[in-house]
């Protein structure tokens, strides 16, 4: 069974940066894309980015081009997503979620991690 | 870019009713259609891909349908599990790209 551990809870002040993991065990890390979800409080989700830990690049919702970075570790199975810029509105929780196979899940979002909140305060 | 409205916002029944919750994307999609459940503080769980495939381990209350431009997700009858909010997602072909419905609250009545 995948499972999907994220780190803990931050606190960050406006304008600086946020680096959230994800540790993938139970499966082949590299094959899979994994991707990142936001859900800001009492609101909806909303796609970030992902990356296929084997190619090593990332895709970005045009949302966040140039503010998020997505990489991958294939060593440690974990991958991470650093958003610089912080303001308010980065206030979220933070998923993390593998791009299952094709034939059992249409390359949609099979397994999750369990969230990771992110407070921007000053 | 597409853009995804789910109806109706909340949705209000009673256990053991059939709920009926829709989709409709601004242009075609084809069947690259998912379903999410999601309860407070929990994260989402895939219920539906190609718009009508249950995901491993999903009961057979829920199903969806449609293609193109609308879609549905009916839950047969509804057990106290299942009040939550639902999500539909749209996926790109390439380079992959995800897009979420605002989701609709399925409520106790």
């Amino acid at each position: 069974q995948v499972q999907l551990v994220q780190s803990g809870a931050e606190v960050k002040k406006p304008g600086s940066s946020v680096k959230v993991s994800c540790k993938a065990s139970g499966g082949t890390f590299s094959s899979y894309a994994i991707t990142w979800v936001r859900q800001a409080p009492g609101q909806g989700l909303e796609w970030m980015g992902g990356i296929i830990p084997i190619f090593g690049t990332a895709n970005y919702a045009q949302k966040f081009q140039g503010r998020a970075t997505i990489t991958a570790d294939d060593s440690t199975s974990t991958a991470y997503i650093e958003v610089s810029s912080l303001t308010s509105e980065d206030t979220a929780v933070y998923y993390c979620a593998r791009v299952g196979p094709y034939d059992s899940s249409g390359q949609s979002f099979d397994f999750w991690g369990q969230g990771t909140l992110v407070t921007v305060s000053s | 870019e597409i853009v995804l409205t789910q109806s109706p916002a909340t949705l209000s029944l009673s256990p053991g009713e059939r709920a009926t919750l829709s989709c409709r994307a601004s242009q075609s999609v084809s069947s690259f259609l998912a379903w999410y459940q999601q309860k407070p503080g929990q994260a989402p769980r895939l219920l539906i891909y190609d718009a009508s495939n249950r995901a491993t381990g999903i009961p057979a209350r829920f199903s969806g349908s449609g293609s193109g431009t609308d879609f549905t997700l009916t839950i047969s009858s509804l057990e106290p599990e299942d009040f939550a909010i639902y999500y539909c997602q749209y996926r790109s072909n390439w380079p992959p790209r995800y897009t979420f419905g605002q989701g609709t609250k399925l409520e106790i009545k």
